[in-house]
C-alpha cells in the first residue's frame, strides 16, 4: 500500500529538549516536504527536498532542520523546541511531474511545554 | 512567489444543498490546481485536480472550474452529505520542482 508514515503521532515535550519526527514514504517519490498546520493559518511549508541531499527552506523554517540522506526518509529535527512550535505537523511526498499529487502522512501533534 | 487566497473560511449547508468554495492565485505561470479534503484526525487527501488547459472537470458530485484570465478556481459539491463535512484546501503549483502552495482552508459542515 502506498503510504507516508510519520512517527510519533503524538508527542509532548519540554522546552529545549531536542526531538526528531520521522517520515518515510514507499512510493519512490523524489519530492518530500514538511508542513505545519495551525488554526486559521492553513498549511505552511517548513522545508522541502527535491531529491537526496537537496533541501530548501519553505515559508516558516526558523527553529527546524531537515536532512535527506535516503530517498524514502525525510526527518524533521527540532534542536531546541519552544512553545510556539506547538502545532500539527504533516509530512508529504510527491513526484516532481506536472500532475504532482501530494500524499500526506497522518500527522504528528506536538505540544511543547 | 505564488499566493493562494481561499474563501470562505467556514461554510455550513443543509444536507442535499450545494457548497461552493473559491480560490484565487497570483502567479499566472501556475498550471496545476488540486483540491484536498482533510477529515478529522487525518492528513489531507486529493479529491480532484485540474490543469490550466482545462476549464472544468467533474467527478460524480464534485466539480472544479478554472478561470485562467481571472486567476480563480472553485470547488463545487452538489447534493451534500454529512460525510462531506471536513476541511477543504485548494492549492496551486507552478512547476514540478516548486512547492505546492495551499490556501488557508475551508471548514465545511453539512447539517443533517
Amino acid at each position: 500500500e502506498a503510504q507516508v508514515t510519520q512517527n510519533p503521532r503524538y508527542l509532548i515535550t519540554v522546552t529545549g529538549k531536542k526531538l526528531t519526527v520521522t517520515c518515510s514514504q514507499n512510493m519512490n517519490h523524489e519530492y518530500m516536504s514538511w508542513y505545519r498546520q495551525d488554526p486559521g493559518l492553513g498549511l505552511r511549508q517548513i522545508y522541502y527536498s527535491m531529491n537526496v541531499e537537496v533541501t530548501d527552506k519553505g515559508d516558516v523554517p526558523e527553529g527546524y532542520k531537515v536532512s535527506r540522506k535516503e530517498k524514502r526518509n525525510f526527518p524533521l529535527i527540532l534542536e531546541s523546541p519552544s512553545p510556539n512550535q506547538t502545532s500539527l505537523y504533516f509530512c508529504a511526498s510527491r513526484i516532481t511531474g506536472v500532475r504532482a499529487e501530494a500524499f500526506f502522512g497522518q500527522g504528528t501533534r506536538l505540544t511543547v511545554v | 512567489g505564488e499566493n493562494v487566497e481561499q474563501h470562505p473560511s467556514t461554510l455550513s449547508v443543509q444536507e442535499g444543498d450545494s457548497a461552493v468554495i473559491k480560490c484565487t492565485y497570483s502567479d499566472s505561470a501556475s498550471n496545476y490546481f488540486p483540491w484536498y479534503k482533510q477529515e478529522l484526525g487525518k492528513g489531507p487527501q486529493l479529491i480532484i485536480d485540474i490543469r490550466s488547459n482545462v476549464g472544468e472537470k467533474k467527478d460524480q458530485r464534485i466539480a472544479v472550474t478554472l478561470n485562467k484570465t481571472a486567476k480563480h478556481f472553485s470547488l463545487h459539491i452538489t447534493e451534500t452529505q454529512p460525510e462531506d463535512s471536513a476541511v477543504y484546501f485548494c492549492a496551486a503549483l507552478t512547476s514540478g520542482n516548486t512547492p505546492l502552495v495551499f490556501g488557508k482552508g475551508t471548514r465545511l459542515s453539512v447539517i443533517a
